[in-house]
């Protein structure tokens, strides 16, 4: 079983959508919880901490259930620019094991 | 404050020879992790280095394959005798420490092996 799996998609959404991207893990002794973006060919990038309080930063919510060893990550009101895979990272040991990415295209 | 930088960006090499990946953390980044990514598919994690030690190398094929972080200059990734399926990109990333949230990514190696 993979350490961390995610929904490939692609999700093509209209712009102003409302669109959820869902991750599981499965060692629940994992330690941090992120989700990176990387866009075509770059490398990828921190886009948020998630806290099992849930937290939000200006269009994007994140949430992590410990319990169900699930992450979520909420991006509202899309912009053309939002486009780009979306990675879910679990850590636990040394090691960050990234997810294969959900895949979001924002249509205008 | 130069990011994570990789080189060279694009690599061919044919079967059999030896490809060399360098990477210079950023500055003040004492921690360094390689990762690859096939097409279509995750990063996975290759080796976790500090300055003149490897601390979990459980992601690195078992034979070809080595790297290391000296005390001077950057870390490097070293694939001897390359087959095609090492096709991939290569992508370095540091952080200032191992507890520290973040891994800064550098822009990636593309390897091609004809």
């Amino acid at each position: 079983r993979k350490e961390v799996e995610q929904d490939p998609g692609p999700f093509n959404v209209p712009e102003g959508a409302t669109v959820a991207f869902n991750c599981t893990y499965s060692n629940s002794a994992s330690q941090s919880f992120f989700w990176y973006r990387q866009d075509c060919r770059k490398e990828p990038k921190l886009l948020m901490s998630v806290y099992s309080s849930g937290n939000e930063d200006g269009r994007f919510t994140a949430q992590l259930n410990r319990a169900s060893q699930y992450i979520s990550l909420l991006i509202r009101d899309s912009k053309l620019s939002d486009s780009a895979t979306y990675l879910c990272v679990v850590t636990a040991g040394n090691q960050f094991y990234f997810g294969t990415g959900t895949s979001l295209t924002v249509i205008p | 404050n130069a990011g994570v930088m990789q080189n060279p960006r694009h690599l061919v090499r044919r079967r059999g020879q030896e490809a060399r990946l360098r990477c210079s953390p950023m500055k003040g980044h004492s921690h360094v992790y390689w990762y690859r990514q096939l097409p279509e598919e995750g990063l996975k994690f290759m080796v976790y280095l500090q300055k003149e030690n490897i601390i979990d190398e459980s992601g690195m094929p078992k034979e070809r394959f080595s790297a290391e972080f000296p005390k001077e200059g950057p870390s490097i990734l070293r694939i001897q005798q390359v087959v095609r399926g090492d096709s991939a990109a290569y992508f370095c990333a540091s952080s200032p420490s191992h507890s520290y949230n973040e891994q800064f990514f550098g822009p990636g190696t593309r390897l091609t092996v004809l």
